[in-house]
């Protein structure tokens, strides 16, 4: 089946430690994107990249890294500099990032930070 | 930069009644689409509308993108409990979609 998988589905850490959440798709898709949902606040983007070894800060980059080594992968890594990391973090994919660019979801991961 | 503005937030339907979630630009988008998140899911996308006054009809919801290109709308009839969940339009930019808040229905059997 192609798709994006995301894991875990909840997580749990203590305050101050990095945590890393896992994004992978097999639907050789170019374009992959962080995304953090937070109750009423819609979707806001973290970061997102176009290509391979390639990747743009978004609208609340700050408190968060990744990386794109591989196509198919995009890990996010909360860091303990982002200052409310609780929240429903949702990664997508994308053939481009132009127009046209219909974005699958995977099915999330829940963070709390205790 | 770009700002989606979606309303209402909330939309509390009668089984059977008809309503209308609205979508504002703050600037002209190539295309917008719109998604549909289920209460625990996660977004899964439903329509794309590219043309200036486009109209697109799914069974019961019907999706229409504004004359300039900055506001669309998605009106459901007959609301049914399958409908519940949020609702969520985004505007494509150059190299991004730019969501709006959302509109999370609820019915009333």
């Amino acid at each position: 089946d192609g798709g994006i998988t995301q894991s875990p589905k909840y997580l749990f850490r203590k305050e101050g430690q990095n945590v890393t959440l896992s994004c992978e798709q097999n639907l050789n898709h170019d374009a992959m994107y962080w995304y953090r949902q937070d109750p009423g606040q819609g979707l806001r983007l973290i970061y997102y990249s176009q290509i391979v070894n390639d990747f743009q800060k978004g609208d609340i980059a700050e408190g968060y890294s990744v990386s794109r080594e591989k196509k198919e992968s995009f890990p996010l890594t909360v860091t303990s500099a982002q200052k409310n990391p609780t929240a429903f973090y949702l990664c997508a994919s994308s053939k481009t990032t132009g127009a046209g660019g219909v974005q699958f979801f995977g099915p999330g991961t829940r963070l709390t930070v205790l | 930069g770009q700002q989606v503005m979606q309303i209402p937030q909330y939309q509390h339907v009668q089984e059977g009644e008809d309503f209308t979630t609205y979508c504002n630009s703050s600037t002209t988008l190539s295309n917008i689409q719109w998604y549909k998140q289920r209460p625990g899911g996660h977004p899964v996308f439903l329509i794309q509308l590219v043309k200036s006054g486009e109209v697109k009809k799914q069974k019961r919801l019907t999706f229409q993108f504004g004359e300039a290109k900055k506001n669309s709308s998605l009106h459901i009839t007959a609301t049914q409990t399958t409908d519940v969940g949020t609702y969520f339009c985004a505007g494509q930019g150059d190299y991004k979609l730019s969501f709006g808040a959302g509109t999370t229905v609820t019915v009333r059997a």
